[in-house]
């Protein structure tokens, strides 16, 4: 597609279940971004993924939170155990990447984000 | 540690006039690049305009403008002939030149200023 889509577009789940969230982002971007937006709140970093390069995981908040990226492909967000704090949008973005540099170094692209409600 | 701050939590103008949103950011940092990133409603985050740090002009894209004072560490976007579509939440973000050692594409957001437009 055209853009960063992701899903699912929304997610109700109990206290205590594991979740599955999917980004696949453009074509052709090396970089992919996890986010998580709570309500009212602005982006708390989670996941950054280059490339072939060891992703950035300083974001993830606990041992319950994982990510996976296949290749310059789709990215799976798991969230282990879910509890109630675990409640907000997560957002994935991707971008060229700086070895393709030049215009767009650091633009963005983000996906319409996936809401979980963990009940 | 990078930090983002964003002092006006909401803000509204009237339409056809000007606004102006704050941003201020700390860093030991002398190559980055700056961000003013748009949420609207429909929740999908898109790019309004981009700073380089070692460029003294300030970025303009066609009614958005930005006042960059680098001593300051201070971004500010200006919105000029405000538009009913200019209401969404505006988020400020700083991020490490990825072109140098130890720099990375992971970007920090500010909390955001809720703008809304009124007609």
């Amino acid at each position: 597609g055209a853009g960063v889509s992701q899903s699912p577009s929304n997610k109700v789940t109990e206290k205590g279940k594991d979740v599955e969230l999917r980004c696949d982002p453009i074509s052709g971007h090396t970089a992919l971004y996890w986010y998580r937006q709570r309500l009212g709140q602005g982006l708390e970093f989670l996941i950054y993924f280059q490339g072939n390069s060891a992703p950035d995981k300083s974001g993830l908040p606990s041992d319950r939170f994982s990510a996976e990226r296949t290749g310059e492909s789709v990215s799976t967000l798991t969230i282990q155990r879910t509890q109630q704090e675990d409640s907000a949008v997560y957002l994935c973005a991707s971008s060229r990447g700086a070895e393709r540099g030049g215009l767009g170094t650091g633009e963005l692209f983000f996906g319409e984000g996936s809401r979980l409600t963990v009940l | 540690a990078q930090t983002v701050t964003q002092s006006q939590p909401e803000m509204s103008v009237q339409e056809a006039e000007t606004v102006t949103l704050s941003c201020t950011y700390d860093t030991s940092e002398n190559n980055y690049y700056l961000f003013w990133y748009k949420q609207p409603p429909s929740r999908q985050m898109i790019l309004v305009i981009r700073q380089e740090a070692y460029k003294q002009q300030n970025a303009t894209e066609n009614r958005f403008s930005v006042n960059f004072q680098k001593a300051a560490k201070s971004f500010s976007l200006k919105i000029s002939d405000s538009q009913l579509g200019d209401t969404a939440m505006y988020f400020c973000a700083f991020m490490k030149s990825p072109l140098i050692q130890g720099g990375s594409e992971k970007l920090v957001f500010g909390k955001g200023t809720k703008l809304t437009v009124n007609p």
